[in-house]
């Protein structure tokens, strides 16, 4: 079965641009989160998803960060009038936590932005 | 922010022997899990273990989980040269995972 996917794999975009980051989930996937990874860093928590419901985003580092799911599947991630310390690895995951027995995520292999 | 740190940042065996990888967090958890990253593969999980497990096995790896300490160890047995990766701790809180630093680990044919 397929995994995660996201897409673009790679995006750069000039400093003020506006982005958009696209993530498909595992299907039947009730949870969907999206974490930043800075080069040399672990993953940082942006957003939580269970099914439409933006349950958690905590970790949205501004007001320039938005995420949705509309249908409780494929969720994008779009950042506004982008900066240079924006620039990281956007990692999507999934998982069947339902907010009651924790199991693992299944990650997608990154959008990496590049803003100049 | 980081939940926690793990020692040593970075790691250098031979092949055929032991790594060991330590993790300590700060809040409690309801699980911690580890991940393996490499660039081809990218994030993978490896492993679970509840806040009321002390040890678990999977295949070449044992974890161990010490509540009291809030830490937690990775132990890869008989190490390949395929093991090389940068190795994540993370906790559960809430659904989300809150991850360490990492520990890169190059095992050397």
């Amino acid at each position: 079965g397929a995994g995660v996917s996201q897409s673009p794999r790679y995006k750069v975009a000039k400093r003020g641009q506006d982005v958009a980051l696209r993530c498909d989930p595992i299907s039947g996937h009730v949870s969907l989160f999206w974490y930043q990874q800075a080069l040399g860093q672990g993953p940082e928590f942006l957003t939580y998803f269970q099914n439409e419901a933006q349950l958690d985003k905590s970790g949205l580092p501004s007001d320039r960060f938005f995420a949705e799911r509309p249908e409780g599947s494929v969720s994008t991630l779009k950042i506004q009038r982008t900066q240079q310390e924006d620039s990281a690895v956007y990692l999507c995951a999934s998982s069947y936590f339902t907010g009651i027995i924790y199991n693992e995520q299944f990650f997608g292999p990154g959008t990496r932005l590049t803003v100049l | 922010s980081q939940q926690g740190e793990e020692d040593p940042q970075a790691l250098s065996i031979q092949e055929g022997e032991n790594a060991t990888m330590n993790c300590s967090y700060k809040t409690s958890i309801n699980n911690l899990q580890w991940y393996r990253q490499n660039s081809g593969r990218g994030l993978v999980h490896l492993i679970l273990i509840r806040s009321n497990e002390r040890e678990k096995h999977s295949g070449r790896l044992r974890v161990t989980l010490d509540t009291s300490k809030k830490s937690s160890s990775l132990l890869i047995t008989a190490s390949r040269a395929a093991d090389t990766a940068s190795y994540f701790c993370a906790t559960g809180q809430g659904g989300k995972l809150i991850f360490g630093q990492g520990t890169e680990l190059s095992v050397k044919p």
